[in-house]
């Protein structure tokens, strides 16, 4: 079992949608949560920044954690073509080397 | 400057050359990161710097080695590379290993021929 679990997609969805991302993981000494959205052929760029359980909303987009369940989403709203990009989870604790431990990515297609 | 800066873009070397990829960042940021991504997979962590002490990840081949001139610069240098080496070499930084969301510099994408 891979410590972090993500739908690799791709996830279609008609502009103005709004789009569920989820990720769930199994190391319980996880302790920071992050999603990153990455352009082809760019690098990832952080989008949201998590600790504790709860929603954080920045704009268009929501970011939820559940550890009980230990399960992350990140909600976008009103979905724009220029959301289309591969939208990565990452968690961050103190677990050996590779502190931050991506998920595989989820790749987003927004159609006008 | 809230950037991370890599150079070149793009590199197309022979598996006999030696070759070296920059990475740049002005914001103070006391940790710096080699990745390594394939297509359609994660990026895979290869080298840390933090506070002026490397971490490697002991599945990279000795062919990569890393130099951090300053904490401003961190460079990789490439030797006899292979063809399975070709992929999308990020740098990253944060202010402090510990926590904090990393900077990713846009990468260098390399192909080995």
């Amino acid at each position: 079992q891979k410590e972090v679990e993500q739908d690799p997609g791709p996830l279609s969805v008609p502009e103005g949608a709004i789009v569920s991302l989820n990720c769930t993981y199994s190391n319980s000494a996880f302790q920071y949560f992050m999603w990153y959205r990455q352009y082809s052929r760019k690098g990832p760029e952080l989008l949201m920044y998590t600790y504790s359980s709860g929603n954080k909303e920045d704009g268009r987009f929501t970011a939820q954690v559940d550890k009980s369940s230990k399960y992350i989403s990140l909600f976008i709203r009103d979905s724009q073509p220029s959301d289309s990009a591969t939208y990565l989870c990452a968690m961050w604790g103190n677990t050996g080397f590779q502190k931050l431990v991506f998920g595989t990515g989820t790749r987003l297609l927004v159609s006008p | 400057d809230t950037e991370v800066t890599q150079t070149p873009k793009h590199l197309v070397m022979g598996m006999t050359n030696k070759k070296s990829l920059k990475c740049e960042q002005h914001m103070g940021h006391r940790a710096m990161y080699w990745y390594k991504q394939k297509a359609k997979k994660p990026p895979e962590l290869m080298f840390v710097y933090s506070y002026e002490k490397l971490s490697i990840n002991e599945s990279v081949p000795s062919r990569f080695s890393p130099e951090c001139p300053n904490s401003s610069l961190l460079n990789l240098h490439l030797h006899a590379l292979q063809p399975e080496d070709s992929a999308l070499y990020l740098c990253a930084s944060s202010l402090r290993e510990e926590v904090d969301g990393y900077t990713f510099g846009s990468g260098t994408r390399l192909t080995v021929v």
